[in-house]
């Protein structure tokens, strides 16, 4: 079935370099991506939203990429912090849907000192 | 401003069971959204009310439940507690009830353990 979903469930990167996190989502008629920071025993945070009509869009060191014709979107974080450490969702807005978010499975990022 | 509040933080119940939480949305935003969040099913949308409406519903059984006030603070409600039920719950509050506006602000969720 349709689904939102994340390439890789884990990422390491050392402290400083510039960390990729990916998403594959099969809606193409999806018209809103968002990205969520979720830390341990926490709620969701959010970091960047993008529209369908955008494909890229920049916030303070994060940046949102949005492939509608391979339907990718990536969230690229500059010179990560150990603050950083967290688990990545995106999700979309499905047409019909509003407020209704489906995520991807999350990605587990881990800073390395 | 304060953020998106969610009562009790933790809660442990036995099966067959029912259990209430509450949720208080951030001021001024008139949307709250819950949503379910277990290891194996990720998150997963229950509902949102909207003007003391339930707008949208997901695929949860008719055993989980919901409410919203006149001033926009929502219960959710689950009987007949299952062990399957065990999962953080999550509120999520938007600004604006009209179209266009998507950003949600989460709680920090309350974790319902079922034995």
């Amino acid at each position: 079935g349709e689904s939102v979903g994340l390439h890789l469930p884990t990422l390491s990167v050392q402290e400083g370099d510039n960390s990729i996190i990916n998403c594959a989502y099969s809606n193409s008629a999806s018209d809103y991506f968002i990205w969520y920071k979720q830390e341990s025993g926490k709620g969701p945070q959010f970091i960047i939203d993008i529209r369908s009509n955008m494909d890229k869009r920049q916030g303070q060191r994060v940046t949102v990429l949005l492939n509608k014709t391979v339907k990718h979107l990536s969230l690229q974080i500059a010179a990560t912090q150990p603050g950083d450490s967290a688990v990545y969702f995106c999700a979309e807005n499905r047409p019909g849907s509003a407020r209704q978010l489906t995520f991807g499975s999350g990605t587990q990022l881990t800073v390395l000192p | 401003k304060a953020g998106v509040t969610q009562t009790p933080r933790y809660l442990i119940k036995t099966r067959g069971q029912q259990v209430t939480l509450s949720c208080s949305p951030i001021s001024g935003h008139r949307s709250v959204s819950w949503y379910q969040q277990t290891p194996g099913q990720g998150l997963q949308f229950l509902f949102e009310y909207f003007s003391e409406t339930q707008r949208n519903k997901g695929n949860f059984p008719g055993r989980f439940s919901g409410r919203q006030f006149s001033n926009s603070r929502s219960e959710m409600n689950v009987s007949t507690l299952e062990l399957g039920d065990s999962a953080l719950y999550l509120c999520a509050s938007t600004p604006d009830g009209l179209s266009g506006v998507y950003e949600q602000y989460f709680g920090p969720g309350t974790r319902l353990t079922v034995t």
